[in-house]
């Protein structure tokens, strides 16, 4: 069964400096998406970076990349040069690419930016 | 704005009453997802269309939820005899067929307190 981890409830990080937040995952699909969604107090999920379980680059997308690292199950998402703004929750989720179109999505890691 | 939109943004309602909930996706989406988010917590995922057709359904949904979406456009999520453990957001969220990613586009959320 699929299953993502997010063991980090809470994170503090100086504005401008770089943060990662960490997610593993558990399946047994060879062929899956992984995805990072920011949700910030206003409560709409906004969708950050994507990377593919076949694809040979991190994903990037401006300040934010992915740390993909397969072997380990890790996909974990740096965020460089914190800005206040980006205190919110992130979730990460995962679905598999075989057969069903459903998401999961870990709890969640809350982070605070500090000026 | 041709975003995913989820109406009504709040509902109070009395233990043992009925409430709807309706979603109009993003209107090139084939999919639809229902989640539900309680505080603190990620979304958890309740059902998914594609166009009519509802192809998944969570066991942790009991027979008193019901998801329809008649004509593969918007989609309406009904409660029936409400506990005060439904208290949560309800979240919608569309996807086209496939993409870059295949992200999901979510809604504001419907907010449900049970009294």
């Amino acid at each position: 069964a699929q299953k993502i981890t997010q063991t980090q409830p809470g994170m503090f990080v100086q504005e401008k400096e770089a943060v990662t937040l960490d997610c593993t995952y558990d399946t047994s699909d060879p062929s899956y998406g992984l995805f990072w969604y920011k949700q910030p107090s206003s409560g709409e999920m906004i969708f950050l970076i994507y990377q593919g379980s076949y694809d040979q680059q991190n994903a990037t997308e401006g300040r934010y990349s992915l740390n993909f690292q397969k072997a380990r199950k890790s996909a974990n998402l740096v965020i460089s040069a914190s800005q206040l703004g980006d205190s919110a929750m992130y979730f990460c989720a995962m679905r598999e690419l075989s057969g069903t179109y459903k998401y999961i999505f870990g709890t969640g890691t809350r982070l605070k930016v500090l000026a | 704005d041709t975003g995913v939109s989820q109406d009504p943004r709040h509902k109070i309602t009395k233990r043992g009453q009925n409430v709807t909930f309706r979603c109009d996706p993003i209107s090139e989406h084939n999919r639809l997802y229902w989640y539900r988010q309680t505080l603190g917590q990620g979304p958890e995922f309740l059902t998914y269309f594609q166009n009519e057709a509802q192809l998944e359904k969570s066991r942790l949904l009991s027979d008193r939820f019901s998801a329809e979406r008649p004509k593969g456009s918007f989609s309406t999520l009904e409660i029936q005899r409400t506990e005060q453990g439904d208290s949560a957001m309800y979240l919608c969220a569309s996807s086209p067929s496939e993409r870059r990613a295949g992200e999901l586009f979510f809604g504001e959320g419907s907010r449900l307190t049970v009294l």
